[in-house]
């Protein structure tokens, strides 16, 4: 069964300090790996798609990396408006190649 | 990307009734699916909604409870029928363009059973 473990939970920021959330994953053949930032009251907005290990995607202050059994978000000197619940997911090759199977979250706050 | 939006945006149900929630997506796509995600928790999709066909549901998640029709390419309904405080819930949607596509959200719809 495809599996998606996200770590760590929560983290607390100050402004400018540099961290990374881990996304480790179980799938029969990955296809995709996702990162889409959620924030309160509102739908998941998509960030990234990794689809080799070695590939590397960067968007302002963060930046996706993928291996063959995880994922890193990398947050360079983060501001407060990235407080967000960052979500992986994972699409698999093999059976319903569709469907996503997402982690549990980690909730990131940055304090000013 | 695809532009999605969600009506209703919340609403507050009895026991016993059905809500039905919409979505539209502002361009024509493949794939259209809806997730639940429980307070506190992450997504997890209840079906693949096919065009012109029955929906494809996934393991818990059964047509009786949760009906969901997709008339064309850019619309689909998901209704959450004889509702319990067990369903109070965000029901999103989303939307792909193909198989190995992004899937793009739309603003989820906040349900509250009492």
């Amino acid at each position: 069964e495809d599996q998606v473990t996200q770590s760590p939970e929560a983290l607390r920021l100050q402004e400018g300090e540099s961290s990374s959330l881990n996304c480790s994953y179980t799938v029969s053949g990955l296809r995709g790996l996702f990162w889409y930032r959620q924030d309160p009251g509102k739908g998941p907005e998509f960030l990234f798609t990794l689809y080799s290990a070695g590939e590397e995607k960067e968007k302002e202050r963060l930046k996706a990396t993928l291996t063959k059994k995880e994922s890193f978000l990398h947050i360079t000197a983060p501001k407060p408006e990235d407080s967000a619940t960052y979500l992986c997911a994972v699409q698999a090759h093999f059976g319903d190649g569709n469907k996503l199977v997402f982690g549990a979250g980690t909730i990131l706050r940055v304090k000013s | 990307s695809a532009v999605i939006s969600q009506k209703p945006s919340r609403d507050i149900c009895q026991r016993g009734t059905s809500l039905t929630i919409q979505c539209q997506v502002d361009s024509q796509v493949t794939m259209m699916f809806w997730y639940r995600q429980q307070p506190g928790q992450s997504l997890t999709l209840i079906a693949t909604a096919n065009q012109g066909s029955e929906a494809t549901y996934e393991s818990g998640f059964v047509i009786d409870k949760f009906p969901i029709s997709r008339p064309n390419l850019t619309f689909s309904t998901l209704t959450v029928s004889n509702m319990s405080p067990e369903d109070s819930s965000i029901y999103l949607c989303s939307a792909a363009t193909g198989s190995t596509d992004t899937q793009y959200f739309g603003p989820g719809t906040r349900l509250t059973v009492l």
